[in-house]
C-alpha cells in the first residue's frame, strides 16, 4: 500500500498562475484533508471532506478550491497564485475521527 | 475558539536523558493527537488518546482531561529521536466533526 500519495513533490509559480495538487489515498478512507503549514505556526487547515460527495471550509479557505473527485483521490486547486500562498501543502486521510494518515507534502514558492 | 499550546518550544538533550513535551488546550475535546515530523520529513502519527495513557515502545503519552493537559515523554532518547512533536486536539461539538486544531510543535535535538 502506497499508504497517501501526493502529487508534485515541489513546484514554482508566478505570481497569478494556476496550479492543482493532487492527493490519493488507498486505505479506503472516507475523510479526507489539505493543510498548509509555514514556519513558526502550526498546521492550518484549508478544506476537508468528511465523506465522499462532501466538501467543506478550514481554518484558510481563502484563495482556494477542493474537489472530491472520488473517494481515493482529494485536488486543491489556486486559481490565481499570490506569494502568501508560498508554503508546504499536506494533504491527509482518516477513517471518520480516526488517526489521521499524511502524505509527504508539496512545497510550493510563489515568486 | 480552541487554542493549543506546547512546551518547551526548543529542546536540547543529550543521549539517553529522559524527555517530556508538554500540550495545553482550551475547550473540551474528544481526543488528542501526538504526531512526529523529521526535518524535512513527513508527518508521521504517534499517538491518539482519549483518556488515560499509552505506550509505544521507548514512547509514552498522558493525558488529564480535568487539567486540560497531555504530555509525551521518551525514555532513553536517541540522536534519531530528533524532530518536531506535535500535539493536535479534535474538540466535542459532536456530528461529524473530524477537525484538528494543531499546537506549533515542540523542536528536539536529542545529541550523541
Amino acid at each position: 500500500n502506497a499508504g497517501v500519495t501526493q502529487t508534485p513533490k515541489f513546484q514554482v509559480l508566478k505570481t497569478g498562475q494556476s496550479m492543482t495538487l493532487q492527493c490519493a489515498q488507498d486505505m479506503n478512507h472516507n475523510s479526507m484533508y489539505w493543510y498548509r503549514q509555514d514556519p513558526g505556526m502550526g498546521l492550518r487547515l484549508i478544506y476537508y471532506s468528511a465523506s465522499e460527495g462532501t466538501t467543506d471550509k478550514g481554518e484558510v479557505p481563502n484563495g482556494y478550491n477542493v474537489s472530491r473527485l472520488n473517494k481515493r483521490e482529494f485536488s486543491l486547486r489556486l486559481e490565481s497564485a499570490a506569494p502568501s500562498q508560498t508554503s508546504v501543502y499536506f494533504c491527509a486521510s482518516s477513517w471518520g475521527a480516526d488517526t489521521q494518515y499524511f502524505g509527504p507534502g508539496t512545497r510550493l514558492t510563489v515568486l | 475558539k480552541n487554542e493549543v499550546e506546547q512546551s518547551p518550544q526548543n529542546l536540547t538533550a543529550q543521549e539517553g536523558e529522559f524527555i517530556t513535551i508538554n500540550c495545553s488546550y482550551s475547550v473540551g475535546i474528544s481526543a488528542l493527537h501526538w504526531l512526529q515530523q523529521h526535518p524535512g520529513g513527513g508527518i508521521v502519527s504517534l499517538f491518539m488518546l482519549s483518556s488515560g495513557k499509552k505506550k509505544h515502545g521507548r514512547l509514552i503519552a498522558t493525558i488529564n482531561i480535568q487539567e486540560k493537559h497531555s504530555s509525551l515523554h521518551i525514555t532513553a532518547s536517541h540522536p534519531r529521536d530528533s524532530a518536531v512533536y506535535i500535539c493536535a486536539v479534535r474538540s466535542d461539538s459532536g456530528g461529524s466533526n473530524y477537525k484538528l486544531t494543531f499546537g506549533k510543535g515542540t523542536l528536539l535535538t536529542v545529541n550523541p
